[in-house]
């Protein structure tokens, strides 16, 4: 069964805290996205990767960054957590521009 | 206006009934169109991929229109179970997918 793992269900944060979200997946799908999700407001994209080492800005990448150093796993970053960016964040992936598999999300909170 | 648009909903509609969602999009290059079920607090799930011939799954059918730029989706039969939101999801440039901000549907007992 194909599957995108995220690390955290549920996290809270101070602001200014430096916040990991790691993301895997073992379909070796070259496309991975980080989403966020927040009400009436849809998925808005954050950063993608289609392939080890690169990157793409997508539509709100200001505070966050991103690292993909293998093919399976994709991080996002938040250098200096801040209370707007409380919220849930969603990875997924994609082979070519197949279907999208998600991961079961990650609700942030930043206190 | 925006790259994909939904009716936000909700659609109450008693079980058994058939409702249908339509969703329009502005990209006329775009080439891969999908429907996402997603239940309050979890993450998306494909429902079903469309095909420009139309494709039917059980109670679930999926048409595209491309001269008037719009997908939808009727369902048949409707459960208690098919509540949830209905995302469209249309593939954009290079690597993008742009989603829509999603139809509610409540199906009553």
């Amino acid at each position: 069964d194909v599957k995108v793992t995220q690390s955290s269900r549920y996290l809270v944060k101070r602001t200014g805290e430096k916040v990991f979200l790691e993301c895997v997946q073992d379909m070796d799908h070259e496309n991975m996205f980080w989403y966020r999700q927040d009400p009436g407001l849809g998925l808005r994209l954050i950063y993608f990767s289609y392939d080890v080492k690169m990157k793409e800005k997508g539509d709100i990448p200001e505070g966050y960054s991103v690292s993909r150093e293998k093919k399976e796993r994709f991080s996002l970053i938040l250098e200096s957590a801040s209370t707007n960016q409380t919220s849930m964040y969603l990875c997924a992936s994609s082979l070519r521009r197949e279907k999208l598999f998600f991961g079961s999300g990650t609700q942030l909170s930043v206190l | 206006r925006k790259e994909v648009e939904q009716d936000p909903g909700p659609f109450n509609v008693p079980e058994g009934a058939t409702v249908a969602f339509n969703c329009t999009y502005s990209n006329s290059a775009s080439q891969s169109f999908f429907w996402y079920r997603q239940d309050c607090r979890k993450e998306p799930k494909l429902l079903m991929s469309v095909y420009s011939s139309g494709n039917e799954d059980g109670r679930f059918t999926a048409q595209l229109n491309r001269a008037s730029q719009y997908i939808s989706l009727l369902i048949r039969d409707s459960k208690l179970s098919d509540s949830a939101t209905y995302l469209c999801v249309v593939t954009g440039g290079t690597y993008k997918y742009i989603f829509g901000t999603g139809t509610r549907l409540k199906v009553l007992a």
